[in-house]
């Protein structure tokens, strides 16, 4: 199984700062690789796709980059309805596998 | 618009089997190249993939639960099932249906997830 390790695992963050999650994988996923953001109570939504793709219908303050085994999101400008958990997510190689999340949390 | 909703008992017993049904409404499951999935989430932590069927009628399953779980369809009903044998404490989550595309395209519908609790 490819171990997808996300840093930091949680994170204090304010209004309008700019910020950056990491996703590490333990061998490549060939840019296979998503961003979801899970609010409480909620489903996980899809933010980003193989690396870099912007869902539609998702702000423009989201990005990803990266490739191979190394990976980013960045939120350019956090917004209030940001705060909530992210995952990163391999779909490269079965079985998928998730990152064991982010949680970005109001400073 | 596709939308998935998960259905099944929210409380089972150690030893028994899980089963739960997701229906499907806004597209046709047996239409297009989709995996019809399941993954689950235990309370407080990460989530973890089970399986899949393919419009196609292959299956992938997690090998740590290969033994234990069957996904299949109905497309008479729209829906799609899970089945998970023999479970534990450990198999109490929350269990979400999903649509994963094929290529680029990961799950990008899910259900609103129900939780499953095993215990006597």
């Amino acid at each position: 199984d490819i171990q997808m390790t996300q840093s930091p695992s949680s994170l204090s963050a304010s209004v309008g700062d700019r910020v950056t999650i990491t996703c590490r994988a333990s061998q490549s996923t060939n840019n296979y690789l998503n961003w979801y953001q899970q609010k409480p109570g909620k489903a996980p939504e899809l933010l980003i796709y193989a690396a870099s793709n912007l869902q539609s219908g998702v702000p423009s303050r989201f990005s990803g980059s990266g490739s191979g085994t190394d990976f980013t999101l960045t939120i350019s400008s956090l917004q209030p309805e940001d705060f909530a958990t992210y995952h990163c997510h391999q779909s490269y190689s079965l079985p998928h596998t998730f990152g064991q999340g982010t949680k970005l949390e109001i400073k | 618009q596709v939308q998935l909703q998960e259905s099944g008992p929210g409380l089972v017993k150690p030893s028994q089997t899980l089963s739960l049904t997701c229906t499907v409404s806004g597209g046709s499951i047996s239409s297009g190249a989709y995996y019809w999935s399941w993954v689950r989430q235990p309370a407080g932590k990460g989530l973890e993939w089970i399986g899949r069927f393919y419009t196609g009628g292959s299956t992938n399953y997690n090998p740590s639960l290969k033994s234990r779980v069957t996904i299949s369809l109905d497309t008479s009903k729209n829906q799609f099932s899970l089945r998970l044998s023999s479970v534990t404490a450990a198999d109490t989550a929350l269990y979400y249906c999903a649509r994963e595309g094929s290529g680029w395209i990961p799950i990008d519908y899910w259900g609103q997830g129900t939780l499953v609790t095993v215990s006597s």
